[in-house]
């Protein structure tokens, strides 16, 4: 399947950091979605992307759909400890989903 | 409430045992997917499915089936399991751009 290149792999940080993460690609996707995935739960949708160039944000998270279609950013400020988690990219070609491997963050006090 | 439910949470079985693991939607979604999660691989698609009666294979199909009698409806079967099939599955339904996850299954296949 087609491949979403997400980095950092994880991250630690210090409370009231901000951070960024990406993913790329070498495909073009009409959707880039950003999920979060607590523990032992399942992925929950933080942010929806359909406009290249389009930046979103949802509190303190902010995201955008990279103008050539094939990435994608998160950025979170401010993180608080209840940011822990794993985030995932995702793409959409308009019927088939692909998943980045996953940013695992943790927050330190 | 509007979700993704998908039964057991758990479950622990001996190699070769024939399971099934259900998952049900209440939106009306006429997509819905089966994923499994393993550690440092993310998450990869097994089956998905675009309506009733309508199914295919994802990434990684191979010692799953699966069937689409009914919208609400998308059980995953593994009729042979073996160890390699030890992982976290997910359920998820979607309108078309943006999934709605169950709470996962961690299945330990011994």
């Amino acid at each position: 399947g087609q491949q979403l290149n997400q980095s950092p792999q994880s991250m630690f940080i210090q409370e009231g950091e901000d951070v960024s993460m990406n993913c790329t690609s070498s495909s073009i996707f009409n959707t880039w979605l950003w999920y979060k995935q607590d523990p032992g739960e399942g992925p929950v949708l933080l942010i929806a992307l359909y406009k290249a160039g389009e930046l979103t944000s949802n509190g303190r998270l902010t995201a955008q759909f990279g103008i050539t279609r094939k990435d994608s950013f998160l950025n979170i400020s401010a993180s608080i400890p209840s940011d822990v988690g794993i985030y995932f990219c995702a793409a959409y070609t308009g019927n088939q989903f692909y998943f980045g491997t996953g940013t695992s963050l943790t927050v330190i006090p | 409430e509007a979700q993704v439910t998908q039964n057991p949470r758990y479950l622990i079985t001996v190699t070769g045992k024939k399971l099934t693991v259900t998952c049900s939607q209440n939106m009306n979604h006429e997509y819905m997917s089966w994923y499994r999660q393993d550690p440092g691989l993310g998450l990869r698609q097994i089956y998905y499915s675009m309506n009733v009666e309508v199914t295919d294979k994802g990434d990684v199909p191979e010692g799953y089936k699966v069937s689409r009698k009914e919208k609400r409806n998308f059980p995953l079967i593994l009729e042979s399991p073996s160890p390699n099939q030890t992982s976290l599955y997910f359920c998820a339904s979607s309108p078309g751009e943006g999934y709605t996850f169950g709470s996962g299954t961690r299945l330990t296949v011994v």
